[in-house]
């Protein structure tokens, strides 16, 4: 197992375009997370599943924002009609049940919108 | 609300100089308190995490502790490679999702 990929790594968009992200998991792992991150702060919490279904988002999410993870296995995210304030880094951390033993991250999807 | 308040902000040391970052917290029924390591570009590394006060682990240079209202990362003779930005973050019982601070940012020249 190679840990968490995600995909794309950096991703430049014109304002008003959709994007989609995609987040591996470890296998074992049945739950996922998505943050995001801003230069000089701390993820912030965006969404979380356990296997296929979507339990808790943040009241930051705006209803442009939409995550799936059919089957339980890869998630996507998708920005629709993006806006500059959404450039930053996008991660996605997989865990076990209960997250006790800390969350493995992917390297994340940088996103620019221009 | 949860939060979780790091610092310093940044943090400069020489090889060898020995110091602590400090994680302040307030957080409605802790279920653990986690440190991770993030090197520029790159996701979070899991460090540690510490469950009740009292508690201390150690992993190379590194050793943390937790009280009931803070938690401390205690880099012992760091070297340059030691350098990146420490996060730490708490996770309540009533929530699925960790609250992470901003973040120290560690630079250890030789």
């Amino acid at each position: 197992d190679t840990g968490v990929s995600q995909d794309p790594r950096h991703k430049i968009t014109k304002r008003g375009q959709n994007v989609t992200f995609r987040c591996d998991p470890i296998s074992e792992h049945n739950r996922l997370y998505w943050y995001r991150q801003t230069l000089g702060q701390g993820p912030e919490f965006l969404t979380y599943f356990q296997n296929e279904a979507q339990l808790e988002k943040s009241r930051l999410l705006s209803d442009r924002f939409s995550a799936e993870r059919p089957k339980g296995s890869f998630s996507t995210l998708e920005i629709q009609r993006t806006e500059q304030g959404d450039s930053a880094m996008y991660l996605c951390a997989s865990s076990l049940p209960g997250g006790y033993y800390g969350y493995t991250f992917g390297s994340g999807t940088r996103l620019t919108v221009v | 609300e949860d939060q979780v308040t790091q610092s310093p902000e940044a943090l400069r040391l020489q090889e060898g100089e020995s110091s602590s970052l400090n994680c302040s917290y307030t957080v409605s029924g802790l279920r653990g308190l986690f440190w991770y390591r993030q090197d520029p570009g790159k996701g979070p590394e899991f460090l540690f995490t510490l469950y009740s006060a009292g508690e201390e682990k150690e992993k190379e240079r590194l050793k943390a502790t937790l009280t009931k209202k803070e938690s401390f990362l205690h880099i012992t003779a760091p070297k340059p490679e030691d350098s990146a930005t420490y996060l730490c973050a708490v996770q309540a019982w009533n929530n699925n999702d960790m609250r992470f601070g901003a973040g120290t940012r560690l630079t250890v020249k030789p």
